[in-house]
């Protein structure tokens, strides 16, 4: 089954304790993108990467860090969480190229105290 | 700056009636346009698209109009059903195999029974 998986589905930690969150495609894509959604904010793009390692800012890749070392994954790190990042975050992909279909994974449900 | 704006926050319709979901954009480079469905505890998943070679297009219960002059698109649902209940994105990208999605706020709609 074609399919983007995330883990943790739920993460409660507390400020400045470092942790990852881990994406994985099967679909073979090139292009993998973060976005965190946030009550009245909708999507917001965190980082991007275009194929192994080539990764890019997004909209707001303030205490974020990225890194695709394999097509499959593409990990979220936050070095030193804040509260301000307490959010849902959301992996996803889809091959470069007109079709511009992204498939999303079921959602990381972050919360920094 | 937000480029894709999805002004109203919800909409509430009966069951069997059209709903209608309004999205409008500011950036004139966009090209292609998609809407996304999201079901609480559930990542976005892929609606409908449509090219600005288009004006129009059909989806079964869902069509997509596309208004560049206005630049203003719309989501029609016929008839909706209450399954058809979630949040509602739209989604606009200018063309390049690097180009990123540009999503609105959402909107929530309810079809009630």
């Amino acid at each position: 089954e074609a399919q983007v998986t995330q883990n943790p589905r739920y993460l409660i930690t507390v400020t400045g304790k470092k942790l990852t969150v881990t994406c994985s495609q099967n679909m073979n894509h090139e292009y993998m993108s973060w976005y965190r959604q946030d009550p009245g904010l909708g999507l917001r793009q965190i980082y991007y990467s275009m194929n192994v390692e080539v990764t890019d800012k997004g909209d707001v890749p303030e205490g974020y860090k990225v890194s695709r070392k394999e097509k499959r994954n593409f990990p979220l790190i936050l070095e030193s969480p804040s509260p301000n990042q307490t959010s849902l975050y959301f992996c996803a992909s889809r091959w470069r190229g007109t079709d511009y279909e992204q498939y999303f994974g079921p959602g990381t449900r972050l919360t920094v105290t | 700056d937000q480029q894709v704006k999805q002004n109203s926050p919800s909409l509430s319709v009966q069951e069997g009636r059209i709903s209608i979901l309004n999205c409008d954009y500011t950036n004139s480079m966009f090209d292609y346009f998609l809407w996304y469905k999201k079901y609480p505890a559930e990542g976005p998943t892929f609606l409908i698209s449509i090219s600005s070679i288009k004006d129009k297009n059909e989806d079964g219960r869902f069509t997509v109009f596309l208004n560049k002059s206005a630049k203003h698109l719309s989501l029609h649902i016929v008839p909706s059903q209450p399954g058809d209940s979630a949040v509602y994105f739209c989604a606009a990208s200018a063309s390049g195999a690097n180009s990123k999605l540009t999503f609105g706020k959402g909107i929530t709609l309810s079809v009630r029974p």
